[in-house]
């Protein structure tokens, strides 16, 4: 079946440090990928997204590019900032415009000043 | 602000009582989602409706009953819950065209003792 598996939280770095959270998937066919990020006591919203390989979704300095060959959408940022402390997740979606989304499991991140 | 809102933020039930959660949005969007969110664990998702149809259940038991009157309202009922059903559940919708963006309340916080 069609999975999503982050790296382990919790992660914490200092601001501006160089942020990497990892994202594999297991899914038939061409899904579309999707970081959402939860900020405390909200609910979830959309961070960025990708249809098909080798796309790059980018927003907030944040980026990610799907690669097909290593099943990949890892989340990176170049200079985080304290405001950047979230839980992340990573998503997929069968195909563009599937109804149904996967989610991963989540990634907390803290950045101390 | 995602124009997604869910009542009550929070709630606290004995495993006998009988409540509901709602969430109401009036965006246009035609599917409602019910997720379900535990600590360490991924987002399952429950319930989907397109058009007050329900379209997906995700295996979810019957102490769970969801209810889509209208396009704009969800509602989720909850009649003699365990312990472990306390989360955060949390509502969604889906624009019409979407390629797989949902727009999430801030979620309602369950205990049951």
């Amino acid at each position: 079946g069609n999975s999503v598996t982050q790296m382990e939280g919790p992660v914490t770095l200092s601001e501006e440090a160089f942020l990497t959270i990892n994202c594999t998937y297991t899914a038939t066919g061409y899904p579309s990928l999707f970081w959402y990020v939860q900020y405390p006591g909200e609910g979830l919203q959309l961070l960025l997204k990708a249809t098909k390989a080798d796309d790059k979704g980018s927003n907030k300095g944040f980026e990610a590019t799907y690669r097909k060959e290593t099943t990949s959408f890892h989340l990176e940022k170049g200079s985080v900032q304290v405001s950047d402390s979230a839980v992340y997740f990573c998503a997929l979606s069968r195909y563009a415009g599937a109804q149904k989304l996967v989610f991963g499991q989540g990634t907390r991140l803290t950045i101390n000043p | 602000e995602t124009g997604v809102t869910q009542t009550p933020r929070h709630l606290v039930m004995g495993m006998t009582n009988k409540k509901s959660l709602k969430c109401e949005q009036h965006l246009g969007h035609n599917a409602m989602y019910w997720y379900k969110q535990s600590a360490k664990k991924p987002l399952e998702l429950m319930f989907v409706y397109n058009f007050k149809e329900q379209t997906e259940n995700n295996s979810v038991p019957s102490r769970f009953s969801p209810e889509c009157p209208n396009s704009s309202h969800l509602f989720l009922h909850l009649h003699t819950l365990q312990p472990e059903d306390s989360a955060l559940y949390l509502c969604a919708s889906r624009p019409p065209g979407s390629d797989g963006e949902l727009f999430f309340g801030e979620g309602s916080r369950l205990t049951v003792l």
